[in-house]
């Protein structure tokens, strides 16, 4: 079964750019899926920050557009996220999901999530 | 803010039924899908499309729409069901995916 794993920085400082992996196992990254980034800052609800197919094709949420880069790499069979010009509204738990379906659409399974912190 | 509204907080009392909403014009057009969050943990899915349950999840999960409102029923609420559930699906436009802001069910 597809399990899939965060990796990066836990700190990141303000005005920096946050790095994060997530690294694809049991199943190939070119299926016929997208694969989605998730934030949750402490205490608060979830947030969709973007997506990719395997052939580079993104879409990103319009709030976060302007900062965010979704890139895959087929080699490794991982799929990685940047988040320019982050301050403290960024610090939140980091998650990577696969998204299964059209018409059903869902994120399953999902990334234990990795915790960033923003901070000088 | 969200364009999937939820109500902020459920409660239920043991083993009785209870329905958790979503609420959003894109939900006329799009199936949502359900997850189930607890403390510390990632997100779970519990329910998606028409009414489908992955394995593993129990069939007190059900999930229903009508207009613009999808909803998640509990049958027979466990205390193990206390958690926040979360709404996801496409926006208006279709391109984005959206959550709703989160329900926080007590079982009590």
């Amino acid at each position: 079964q597809v399990q899939l794993q965060e990796s990066g920085p836990g700190l990141v400082k303000p005005s920096g750019t946050l790095s994060l992996t997530c690294a694809v196992s049991g199943g190939s990254i070119s299926s016929s899926n997208w694969w989605s980034w998730v934030r949750q800052p402490p205490g608060k609800g979830l947030e969709w920050i973007g997506e990719i197919y395997h052939s580079g094709s993104t879409n990103y949420n319009p709030s976060l557009k302007s900062r965010v880069t979704i890139s895959v790499d087929k080699s490794k069979n991982q799929f990685s996220l940047k988040l320019s010009s982050v301050t403290a509204a960024d610090t939140a738990v980091y998650y990577c999901a696969r998204e299964q379906g059209i018409a059903a659409a869902r994120f399953d399974p999902w990334g234990q999530g990795t915790l960033v912190t923003v901070s000088s | 803010s969200s364009e999937l509204t939820q109500d902020p907080a459920v409660s239920v009392a043991l083993g009785q039924t209870v329905r958790i909403t979503c609420q959003g014009d894109s939900l006329r057009s799009y199936y949502a899908s359900w997850y189930q969050q607890k403390p510390g943990q990632a997100p779970v899915l519990v329910i998606y499309g028409k009414n489908n349950r992955p394995s593993g999840i129990p069939d007190r999960f059900s999930g229903s729409s009508s207009g613009n409102t999808a909803s998640l029923t509990i049958t027979g609420a466990q205390a193990e069901d206390e958690a926040d559930y979360y709404c996801n699906s496409r926006d208006s436009s279709g391109t984005h995916r959206v959550f709703g802001g989160g329900t926080k069910l007590t079982v009590l």
